[in-house]
């Protein structure tokens, strides 16, 4: 099974500035590495899909990167809306996991 | 618009028998494969099963042997039969569209085990 470790595991962050969220895999994934934000009490979102492909309707403040082993998922600018848990997920090999989740407050 | 929407979960007793139900409505059903994913109470994401297009069924170790996804294309509905449950899977339940980059979400459904 791949261990997918995010960190930080939390992070307090003010409007407009720049998040970065890692991701590293116990071992390699290739591309097949993807990024979710969920908000209390809705349904998971795609944000990415294979490390650093964009989503229609997804705003372009959110980019992802990365390869192999270590990913970075990024948001500029950050605004208040995007106050969540984001989560990356490795379909490389079942068994298909997810990190632990990095949850983000805004100040 | 794809809508799937999940049923079937409930308090169940440990060891005891569920099974869910995800109807999927929007898109050609039968084209797609489908995935169960869960959510323990706030923890994270879980992946659990998938059935492909063509009917091949993978699963999560913690859920093999317990666990059967299954789909009836006629009723573009996908399910997933779970016996001997344990206190460990008491979670929300989602159902999603395809196997790999997961879109499209159901609401969930609560699967609670407990005496």
């Amino acid at each position: 099974e791949i261990v997918l470790t995010q960190s930080p595991d939390f992070q307090s962050v003010t409007p407009k500035e720049k998040v970065t969220i890692t991701c590293r895999a116990s071992q390699s994934t290739g591309t097949s590495l993807h990024w979710y934000q969920q908000k209390p009490d809705q349904s998971p979102k795609l944000l990415i899909k294979y490390a650093s492909q964009s989503i229609s309707g997804v705003p372009s403040r959110f980019s992802g990167s990365g390869s192999g082993t270590d990913f970075t998922l990024t948001i500029n600018s950050l605004e208040a809306e995007d106050a969540a848990t984001y989560y990356c997920h490795q379909t490389s090999s079942f068994q298909y996991t997810f990190g632990q989740g990095t949850k983000l407050e805004i100040k | 618009e794809v809508q799937l929407l999940e049923s079937g979960g409930g308090l169940v007793q440990p060891g005891g028998s569920l099974r869910l139900s995800c109807a999927a409505s929007g898109f050609t059903f039968s084209n797609y494969a489908m995935s169960w994913l869960r959510q323990a109470p706030g923890k994270g994401l879980e992946w659990v099963s998938v059935i492909t297009n063509g009917g091949s069924t993978y699963y999560a170790d913690s859920v093999k042997g317990r666990f059967t996804i299954s789909r009836d294309n006629s009723k573009s509905t996908v399910y997933l039969q779970m016996h001997s449950l344990r206190d460990e899977d008491t979670a929300l339940y989602y159902c999603a569209k395809d196997q790999w980059e997961f879109f499209y979400w159901g609401q969930g459904t609560l699967v609670t085990v407990s005496s």
